[in-house]
């Protein structure tokens, strides 16, 4: 049963513009959300996150938002870069310390 | 600063051979512990977390285990390895601040190949 879905594998992008990433969830006592970032044959590295108190939390390029109510997480880099290009994965966490991982969407930025 | 180390960085192992990971953390104390896997077009699947010495969670039912033998170590073992244990395998730590989750720091990773 997966918990988090990121439904889009792959997403393609010009240089500059805006890159979407989206992700669903079905638990609703998740109470926070983050944003991984990684390249091939490494760990992912956090990105940025947001607490279930919030619906925006903004860090340099990139913004999270949540929709608690749809269940739904978005992350917006702006403007993207041919160096954002990697899989991002959403991960959303309960006070058990337990953390569930979509499944990744991968972010190709066209210079 | 806090670091996470993990070791080896690539394993090829026959199937029904032993497996031992091992991930240690610096830095930092009575931290949360997570192996998570990440096989060929899959996301991350978490496999073990630990909130201390001996506790251990599973979460999927598989032949392989987890161990913490100290605060700030945990290891990955099996002792027959399947053509299906192949894939990614990530160490990660957490820790609690202020009663409130904290970020998940991820290790370099190891790439196990079970032929």
């Amino acid at each position: 049963d997966q918990q988090v879905k990121q439904n889009s594998p792959s997403l393609s992008v010009q240089e500059g513009r805006i890159s979407i990433l989206n992700c669903d969830y079905t638990n609703s006592m998740f109470d926070y959300f983050l944003w991984y970032k990684k390249y091939p044959a490494e760990g992912p590295t956090f990105l940025i996150s947001i607490s279930s108190i919030k619906d925006k939390n903004e860090d340099g390029r990139f913004t999270v938002f949540l929709n608690k109510s749809a269940k739904h997480l978005s992350l917006h880099i702006v403007p993207s870069q041919p160096g954002d290009s990697a899989v991002y994965f959403c991960a959303a966490s309960y006070n058990f310390n337990k953390f569930y991982f979509g499944s990744g969407t991968k972010l190709n930025v066209k210079p | 600063s806090q670091t996470i180390h993990q070791w080896p960085a690539t394993l090829v192992q026959p199937v029904g051979s032993p497996l031992s990971l091992e991930c240690t953390v610096e830095g930092t104390s009575n931290p949360n512990l997570y192996w998570y896997r990440q096989a060929a077009g899959r996301g991350l699947q978490l496999l073990f977390y630990s909130v201390g010495i001996g506790q251990i969670s599973s979460e999927v039912p598989q032949n392989l285990s987890a161990s913490r033998p100290q605060d700030r170590q945990f290891i990955l073992s099996s002792k027959k390895l399947l053509l299906s244990d192949s894939g990614f395998y990530l160490c990660a730590w957490s820790s609690w601040r202020d009663g409130n989750t904290d970020t998940q720091y991820f290790g370099p990773g190891t790439r196990l190949t079970v032929l």
